[in-house]
């Protein structure tokens, strides 16, 4: 049961640009993360925002929420090639249930 | 240093030969869950466990039994494997779920049926 829906699946730009990927969920949430794959490895936390808040920031990242649109942003700054990876957002629904994992945008920045 | 150890990292195998991917967490972590991921579906769950002697089932949990006989170790063993179980395996765990907690991975297991 997918929840998260990431948008695009894949994204191409040039060191130094802004990578925007986007999350879009069906069901009401209590948090949603934002996790980093470098190929073949497993995931990263990068960074959590709870249903509450609208935007946080983190280093080169900023991540928003919009519970009325049900859609999360993750926003990279000032890319680098070692941001080159899959990008999953997780969301985390009411009670005790397992974080679900969308599909994943792939993001190359190239040198 | 904080780790989840999956075993082994690559395995190539036959259909039908049992084999177990073991996983051990030093965190103390109550929650522990194994997923599987294949090229345009994702990550997608097998089976979760709460804490010991807890185990439910995830999305995808035909052909695979867990268990969680100690706080720190969550198996995953596939009695008789076929090629469909050829994936990218990683087993994970955080202190818990529903509030916000951070889930840490595995580097991942790597497993060929032929």
């Amino acid at each position: 049961s997918q929840q998260g829906e990431e948008d695009p699946q894949a994204l191409s730009i040039q060191e130094g640009e802004n990578a925007t990927m986007n999350c879009s969920y069906k069901t009401s949430i209590n948090n949603l993360q934002w996790y980093r794959q470098n190929s073949g490895r497993g995931l990263v936390h990068l960074i959590l925002i709870r249903s509450n808040e609208r935007e946080k920031h983190s280093g080169r990242l900023r991540v928003t929420l919009d519970t009325s649109k049900k859609s999360s942003s993750l926003l990279i700054t000032a890319s680098r090639a070692a941001d080159t990876a899959s990008y999953f957002c997780a969301t985390d629904a009411a009670g005790n249930t397992p974080l679900v994992f969308g599909k994943g945008t792939r993001l190359s920045v190239i040198a | 240093e904080a780790q989840v150890t999956q075993n082994p990292r690559y395995l190539i195998t036959v259909t039908g030969k049992k084999l177990t991917v073991t996983c051990s967490q030093n965190m103390n972590h109550e929650y522990m869950s194994w997923y599987r991921q294949d090229p345009g579906l994702g990550l997608r769950q097998i089976y979760y466990s709460m804490n010991v002697e807890v185990t439910d089932k995830g999305d995808v949990p035909e052909g695979y039994k867990v268990s969680r006989k100690e706080k720190r170790n969550f198996p995953l063993i596939l009695e008789s494997p076929s090629p469909n179980q050829t994936s990218l395996y990683f087993c994970a765990s955080s202190f818990g779920l529903g509030i916000g907690n951070t889930i840490y991975f595995g580097e991942g297991s790597w497993l060929t049926v032929v």
